[in-house]
């Protein structure tokens, strides 16, 4: 089965800027979407199709993918961007979705 | 702007029948696909499956055979029947728009229902 690996946890300063990464096979030929569950409340999505941002989500967060590898990025980090991060795709092959294993982002 | 409302009970026994009920309001119940993502205490998220508008269904293989989606569009709501649960079925449940199988984003999320399996 497909499987999507996500660091658990990934620190950050205040003000700087944050990547997480979401490793799979290929998975630049998969639709990758992102989501941020803060603390308590449920998951919302933040990023989708590997780099488009919904309405609402600020600048600061962006997407980028390659072969094996999609990132989320964090720029300018703030307190209100701790939460878990969490990648997302759909696996044709076993009619299922798959998601990360989900990254803490904690910010300093 | 979309907004998922959902209920259902909230403490079962094993062997017993989780349903739950997610209401749409704010927006098209038709033409889109409805979801259900379950995540155990501190754990990660679980896809369920998905039905659409017109009543196609398509389930996680891993809960396939205990999942039945249902919906009313009279009423803008879809729901969820888990059979046979077991404390491994212990869980926030949530509801979310997205036609997943098409590669679409869950957009849309209800707050989420906790829902606990226990003798």
């Amino acid at each position: 089965s497909y499987e999507l690996t996500q660091p658990l946890s990934v620190s950050v300063a205040l003000g700087q800027t944050a990547s997480i990464t979401c490793g799979g096979d290929n998975i630049r030929n998969k639709n990758v979407h992102w989501f941020r569950q803060r603390p308590g409340q449920a998951p919302a999505l933040v990023i989708y199709r590997e780099t488009k941002r919904p309405s609402g989500v600020p600048e600061r967060f962006s997407g980028s993918i390659s072969v094996n590898t999609a990132t989320l990025t964090i720029s300018t980090a703030q307190a209100g961007d701790e939460a878990d991060y969490y990648c997302q795709v759909w696996d044709g092959s076993t009619a299922d979705v798959v998601f990360g294993g989900g990254t803490k982002l904690t910010v300093l | 702007q979309v907004q998922l409302q959902q209920w259902g009970a909230g403490l079962l026994k094993p062997s017993e029948t989780l349903s739950l009920t997610c209401a749409v309001y704010g927006g098209s119940f038709r033409g889109y696909f409805w979801n259900w993502i379950r995540q155990a205490p501190g754990k990660g998220l679980e896809w369920i499956g998905e039905i659409s508008q017109s009543g196609s269904t398509n389930y996680s293989p891993s809960l396939k055979g205990r999942v039945t989606m249902s919906l009313d569009s009279s009423k803008n709501q879809f729901s969820l029947s888990l059979t046979s649960v077991t404390a491994a079925d212990t869980a926030i449940y949530y509801c979310a728009r997205g036609h997943v199988s098409f590669g679409d984003p869950f957009d849309y999320w209800g707050l989420g229902t906790l829902v606990t399996v226990s003798s």
